[in-house]
């Protein structure tokens, strides 16, 4: 199976726009999902399908994809954004990868 | 409201068995393909293993294929991961998640569990 790359931590001030990029070689060609996980919590889907949105997430997420990298973008980041996020696909033979997960921290 | 609560997760020598279940209410359960994720502690999710909705297509990852076996009962609402030979590195949080796709494998996780914790140690 693949590989899904992602930055070990982003920072970022309130009210600021955070990014948080994942990369890998299927991604052009698998979609891509972005799931929050707060301390103690189950994680959470945030983004489906690249750049859907569940029901009840809110709109300042959003995500976008361009070739081997997707990206998951926070605009105007609240403190209650503070998590780990990751982001995860799936290869060719239905095996599931998840990347290494992303701090996010709001100074 | 859909509920997934693990159980059966405890303190267990290498070596042994552990059997994990996943009760699932407030969907219908038979339609969606079911996984298990599991989180080492302080380190990311990894996959474990899926099972489709009637049980007729199953995966494993890698690093534990041959040991843990994954199953259902459509009439307990109920999913099952019967682990053998356990390792240290088996340690973790296992998570119970629900596939997106109704009848149809979409590989990504709609709901989740809050986790049964796993801890392998002589």
């Amino acid at each position: 199976s693949y590989e899904l790359t992602q930055p070990p931590s982003v920072s970022v001030s309130p009210g600021q726009t955070a990014r948080i990029t994942c990369s890998g070689d299927a991604l052009p060609k698998q979609y891509a999902y972005w799931y929050q996980q707060k301390p103690g919590q189950a994680p959470v889907l945030v983004i489906y399908k690249d750049s859907e949105r569940p029901s009840g997430i809110p709109e300042r997420f959003s995500g976008s994809s361009s070739g081997t990298t997707v990206t998951l973008t926070i605009s105007g980041v609240q403190a209650e954004d503070e998590a780990d996020y990751y982001c995860q696909s799936a290869d060719s033979s239905g095996d599931v990868v998840f990347g290494g997960g992303t701090k996010l921290t709001v100074l | 409201e859909v509920q997934l609560v693990e159980s059966g997760g405890g303190l267990v020598q290498p070596g042994r068995s552990l059997r994990l279940s996943c009760a699932a209410s407030g969907f219908t359960f038979d339609d969606y393909a079911m996984h298990w994720v599991r989180q080492a502690p302080g380190k990311g999710l990894e996959w474990v293993s899926g099972i489709s909705w009637n049980s007729g297509s199953i995966g494993y990852a890698d690093s534990v294929k041959g040991r843990f076996t994954i199953s259902r009962d459509n009439a307990k609402n109920s999913l099952y991961l019967q682990m053998n030979s356990l390792r240290a590195e088996d340690t973790a949080l296992y998570y119970c998640a629900k596939d997106a796709g109704i009848g149809v494998w979409l590989y990504y996780f709609d709901y989740w569990g809050q986790g049964t914790l796993v801890t392998v140690s002589s």
